[in-house]
């Protein structure tokens, strides 16, 4: 696609359920990034692929947290037995491989009741 | 890791004021850009600038790599810059960009 796209764009959920946001990049970039934003800081590093490969998810903050890239196109993050200190804004990214600018989608806010 | 600091934390400006945004980083960075949170919070890429100086419209960065800032400069500010602005760098082999905190910048009209 022309940009980066996110969905869904809002999550409400109760504590302890499964929740998976998805990630569409554009479509010439090799390399995906998952980003955790929490409300008045900078994003955070999660994850990120090249193509399907996964070189690092040191990131994660812990087991619950999972990302997949199965085609090297479209990207799901999973958070399993959500928390409440799960509740942030997640912000895919991606670029051309090697490249230095980062293209973001508009994010999911995730609220984990 | 690489720790980056932004400075001041919040700026109120009335419309047509001049203001500057500074970036620390406590190790040489061979990536910076800085970025633009819209109040809708789409982040936008404003500039890759790992040294040197650019300048886009009523924007420009300035990178001293050496000394290890960066600073924005917002001449003319309107209403449509308010936002939080983020710088973020790479250092070393890592390919994950490390942001600041932010500076909230609230242009009044």
């Amino acid at each position: 696609g022309a940009g980066v796209s996110q969905s869904p764009r809002y999550k409400v959920t109760k504590r302890g359920q499964d929740v998976t946001l998805r990630c569409d990049p554009i479509s010439s970039h090799a390399t995906l990034y998952w980003y955790q934003q929490a409300l008045g800081q900078g994003p955070e590093f999660l994850t990120y692929f090249n193509y399907e490969a996964q070189p690092d998810k040191s990131g994660l903050p812990s087991d619950r947290f999972s990302a997949e890239r199965p085609e090297g196109s479209i990207s799901t993050l999973t958070i399993q037995r959500t928390e409440q200190r799960d509740s942030a804004m997640y912000r895919c990214a991606s670029s051309l491989p090697g490249a230095n600018v980062l293209t973001f989608g508009a994010g999911s806010r995730l609220t984990v009741l | 890791g690489i720790q980056v600091e932004q400075s001041p934390p919040d700026l109120i400006l009335q419309e047509g004021a001049n203001s500057t945004l500074r970036c620390n980083f406590s190790d040489s960075v061979n990536n910076l850009q800085w970025f633009h949170q819209n109040p809708w919070g789409q982040l936008i890429n404003l500039f890759y600038i790992p040294s040197g100086t650019k300048q886009n419209g009523r924007l420009s960065a300035t990178t001293v790599a050496t000394e290890r800032y960066s600073l924005l400069y917002i001449s003319s500010s309107q209403t449509t810059d308010s936002g939080v602005y983020f710088c973020a760098g790479l250092s070393g082999s890592a390919r994950q960009l490390t942001f600041g905190s932010g500076t909230q910048l609230t242009v009044l009209p």
